[in-house]
């Protein structure tokens, strides 16, 4: 079965600042790879994903995460944070195959500070 | 507009009074799914349905039924609501249940059992 761990609760950044959110995930291949935003009081939105080919992934509102094999990572970054970026972020693995039903992480809580 | 309803956003409710979240999207997805999120636990899939009349237990179906008699309609039924559940519950949509096309989410209900 597959897991995956966001290991930060929350981050704290300045708006303009660069930001990385880390993904860990556990499987026994190499899986599908997600990242979800979700604002206040909304749903979730897709952001990218990841299925094969380029390791580097470009998403929307500016985002790309980089799936790295050799560390089961799949980080999230964006290179300078507006104060509309504040929100819940949630990485995803899903496997090749059977049900293709994700697992989310359990989410990590961006504060962007003025 | 394609969509995700969900009714009601807000429901207050005391300990073993049936009640249902009504669930809807005009996409005509096949693939329709329920999940929970609980601070610090992420998402939690209840249930989902691949079709009309095909539905299946998530990772926390216990207390829990659906049903999915049309393809637009997944409600999502509690029987004797506990405070346990007391959460956020999402519903979620997409085309094929077979592949990792994007899922969309409705706004969420939060719920809760007194």
């Amino acid at each position: 079965a597959q897991s995956v761990t966001q290991p930060d609760i929350h981050i704290t950044v300045s708006e303009g600042a660069s930001l990385e959110l880390r993904c860990n995930y556990s499987y026994g291949a190499t899986p599908y790879l997600f990242w979800y935003v979700q604002s206040p009081g909304q749903g979730l939105q897709l952001l990218l994903k990841y299925f094969s080919g380029d390791t580097l992934v470009q998403g929307i509102k500016g985002f790309e995460a980089e799936f790295k094999r050799s560390q089961s990572s799949f980080n999230l970054r964006k290179p300078s944070v507006h104060w509309s970026d504040a929100a819940e972020y949630f990485c995803a693995v899903g496997p090749r195959g059977g049900s293709y039903i994700p697992t989310f992480g359990r989410g990590t809580s961006l504060i962007v500070h003025p | 507009e394609a969509q995700v309803t969900q009714n009601p956003r807000y429901l207050i409710t005391v300990t073993g009074k049936k009640l249902t979240v009504t669930c809807s999207q005009n996409m005509n997805h096949e693939y329709m799914s329920w999940y929970r999120q609980d601070p610090g636990l992420g998402l939690r899939q209840i249930y989902y349905s691949m079709n009309v009349e095909v539905t299946d237990k998530g990772d926390v179906p216990e207390g829990y039924k659906v049903s999915r008699k049309e393809k637009r309609n997944f409600p999502l039924i509690l029987e004797s609501p506990s405070p346990n559940q007391t959460s956020l519950y999402f519903c979620a949509s997409r085309s094929d249940p077979s592949s990792y096309n994007e899922q969309f989410f409705g706004p969420g209900t939060r719920l809760t059992v007194l």
